[in-house]
């Protein structure tokens, strides 16, 4: 069965470095999202993409974040500058229209 | 007010017992409403998918939405051990737009 891959599992990173997250679709998916889960707390919607631009993104999508399809089949999330408070799990969702796949999600630890 | 609410938990039950997962939703423009289970440390795994009101059954797994109450439910029958996950439910307004989670309950069946 098609899956949502990730990469890497696990990113640890120093306050103000520039991270990327990296994420294959499954194959036939037309929309791509990107959510994170601070520890302890509610899976949080971050920005969603679709025919190659962003389609609706949160408040905590500021200009610190960006996303892009850079190849044609790989998503991803690219963090600068990155904050203490940016420690999270990050999961992409892959969708065909309404159902959203989640992928294993990347770790990412800022010290 | 949360526009998504669900009781942490934890929950416990003895394995074979039916157990009654609950959301409750303010936003009365949600039309999308998906149960995922979650295990730790790894990401959503889509369980049920419903459109507006009304009962979906799979398996063991029957999702109840009733939007006259704003109240989403979701039914295991025959609890395995293997069914021990925080059960996430979630909703979105249009197809393919952004889920909203609930905070997640966290349930195990005891053997």
């Amino acid at each position: 069965e098609p899956e949502v891959t990730q990469t890497p599992s696990h990113q640890v990173t120093q306050m103000g470095q520039e991270v990327i997250l990296r994420c294959v679709p499954i194959s036939n998916h037309l929309y791509f999202y990107w959510y994170r889960q601070i520890l302890g707390q509610k899976v949080e919607f971050l920005v969603s993409f679709y025919n190659n631009e962003i389609s609706e993104k949160s408040e905590i999508f500021d200009d610190q974040f960006s996303v892009e399809r850079p190849d044609g089949s790989n998503f991803t999330l690219k963090i600068r500058s990155t904050k203490l408070e940016d420690s999270a799990m990050y999961f992409c969702a892959t969708a065909p229209y309404n159902e959203q796949f989640f992928g294993p999600g990347t770790r990412l630890t800022v010290l | 007010q949360k526009e998504v609410e669900q009781d942490p938990g934890p929950l416990s039950v003895p394995e074979g017992a039916i157990v009654s997962l609950n959301c409750t939703y303010s936003n009365s423009a949600f039309q999308y409403f998906m149960w995922y289970r979650q295990y730790s440390r790894k990401g959503p795994e889509l369980l049920m998918y419903t459109y507006s009101s009304g009962n979906k059954e799979d398996g063991r797994f029957t999702a109840q939405v009733d939007k006259s109450s704003k109240y989403i439910s979701l039914f295991i029958r025959d609890s395995q051990p293997s069914d021990s996950a925080t059960y996430l439910c979630a909703s979105s307004i249009q197809g393919a737009q952004k889920l909203v989670f609930g905070q997640g309950t966290r349930l195990t069946i005891n053997p």
